[in-house]
């Protein structure tokens, strides 16, 4: 079945750093979808990206879906201590009657003030 | 106003009880999720509603049983709770014609004795 593959698994950077996660896969999707989970919280969407090569920024944040529809990229530029958490990445395939969303495992983001 | 509100936020109970968890949506939108979140952070889906039908339903015991009164609610009963139960549940919402942008609720972290 499909699945999707984050790296890294976890990244321990300086505050002010940039920050680069990526999504793989070896399905296409018709759209990626980027989340952020802080800590007893449920995820919260960050960028959604609709057509393939599309580039999307969210204030700091900045997505791309992949030319090949099977990845996408999220950037982080100049860390905060509050960009704390999982960011786990999302790629959805229409089916006939529903669309279907597969989470990817997530990157665990720490960041050292 | 909470978009997505999951009660109770916290569930302690022993083995073989029988729970339930409530879901209420006010973003009006036509299709409602449940996923199981377990302690790697790996979310999976269980269960989706789109206009009070069921149009996903992954390989979940049949202890798990979703209801939904109406396309703003979608509530979980589990039977017969069992030690591997113990997670966090998910209530989430999307539109149907953006299927994969969904609003997630904070969770309901299930810990069974």
């Amino acid at each position: 079945g499909q699945q999707l593959n984050q790296s890294p698994q976890s990244m321990f950077i300086q505050e002010g750093e940039d920050v680069s996660m990526n999504c793989t896969s070896s399905s296409i999707f018709n759209t990626w979808l980027w989340y952020k989970q802080e800590p007893g919280e449920g995820p919260v969407l960050l960028i959604a990206l609709y057509k393939a090569g599309e580039l999307t920024s969210n204030g700091r944040l900045t997505a791309q879906f992949g030319i090949t529809r099977k990845d996408s990229f999220l950037n982080i530029s100049a860390s905060i201590p509050s960009d704390v958490g999982i960011y786990f990445c999302a790629g959805q395939l229409k089916k006939t009657s529903y669309d279907k969303v597969i989470f990817g495992p997530g990157t665990s983001l720490s960041v050292i003030p | 106003d909470t978009a997505v509100s999951q009660t109770p936020k916290y569930l302690v109970t022993q083995m073989g009880n029988d729970k339930s968890i409530k879901c209420e949506q006010n973003l009006g939108h036509d299709t409602m999720y449940w996923y199981k979140q377990d302690s790697k952070k790996f979310l999976k889906i269980m269960f989706s509603y789109n206009n009070k039908e069921l149009i996903i339903n992954e390989t979940v015991p049949n202890r798990f049983s979703p209801k939904s009164p109406d396309k703003a609610h979608l509530n979980l009963h589990i039977n017969s709770l069992e030690l591997g139960d113990s997670a966090v549940y998910f209530c989430a919402s999307s539109q149907a014609v953006r299927g994969g942008a969904q609003h997630f609720g904070d969770g309901t972290r299930l810990s069974i004795l």
